[in-house]
């Protein structure tokens, strides 16, 4: 089983739509929760940290489910510019264990 | 903003050819990583610095691979004897003690022929 599992995609979405995006992660161990964006040929780009009570950042709202090691991002009113990559990531964060864990990624693509 | 710079941003090597990839990652960092891209693939970890050691790698991360803090502000992965599976994008990235100032370079493709 994958460590963190994604839908690749691709979401195809018209503007102002609102899409939702999951995860699941198989490591009960892990500690840290992200969602990255990616731009094609970029490096990845923290988007947003996904904390226990789940958290908004203006349009995008993040969910995490310890018991179900299951993670969400939530995007309203999408924007041309919301095309991206989307990347699940989480991190054991246990004593000298910081590398992160990547999803392959899920594909948005919003269309005017 | 602060930034981690990646130097070059494109090279080209022959198979079995040694290369070095550089960054700078930002200046009161203390972690240090370097991580890996093969087009289309997922962005997978390789190694990380700490204190001047490295305190975890990957299975990938094997006996080609090294990497080295020279100065102070330098950080860099060597590939002694390149394979063409070794192509792909090298993002080098820092981040602070919290490990949620994680920052990335913006990458070096390396591509082996």
């Amino acid at each position: 089983r994958k460590e963190v599992e994604q839908d690749p995609g691709p979401f195809n979405v018209p503007e102002g739509a609102t899409v939702a995006f999951n995860c699941t992660y198989s490591n009960s161990a892990s500690q840290s929760f992200f969602w990255y964006r990616q731009d094609c040929r970029k490096e990845p780009k923290l988007l947003m940290s996904v904390y226990s009570s789940g958290n908004e950042d203006g349009r995008f709202t993040a969910q995490l489910n310890r018991a179900s090691q299951y993670i969400s991002l939530l995007i309203r009113d999408s924007k041309l510019s919301d095309s991206a990559t989307y990347l699940c990531v989480v991190n054991r964060l246990d004593t000298g264990r910081r590398a992160l864990t990547f999803g392959s990624g899920t594909r948005l693509q919003v269309q005017p | 903003e602060p930034e981690v710079t990646q130097t070059p941003s494109h090279q080209v090597t022959q198979m079995g050819q040694e290369v070095i990839l550089r960054c700078v990652p930002i200046s009161n960092h203390l972690y240090f990583y370097w991580y890996r891209q093969i087009l289309g693939q997922k962005v997978e970890f390789l190694v990380s610095f700490y204190n001047n050691e490295i305190s975890e790698k990957s299975e990938i991360f094997d006996d080609q691979f090294s990497v080295e803090r020279p100065d102070g502000s330098n950080f860099t992965l060597k590939i002694r004897s390149t394979k063409l599976e070794d192509s792909a994008m090298y993002f080098c990235a820092s981040s602070d003690s919290s490990n949620y100032g994680y920052t990335f370079g913006s990458g070096t493709r390396l591509t082996v022929v």
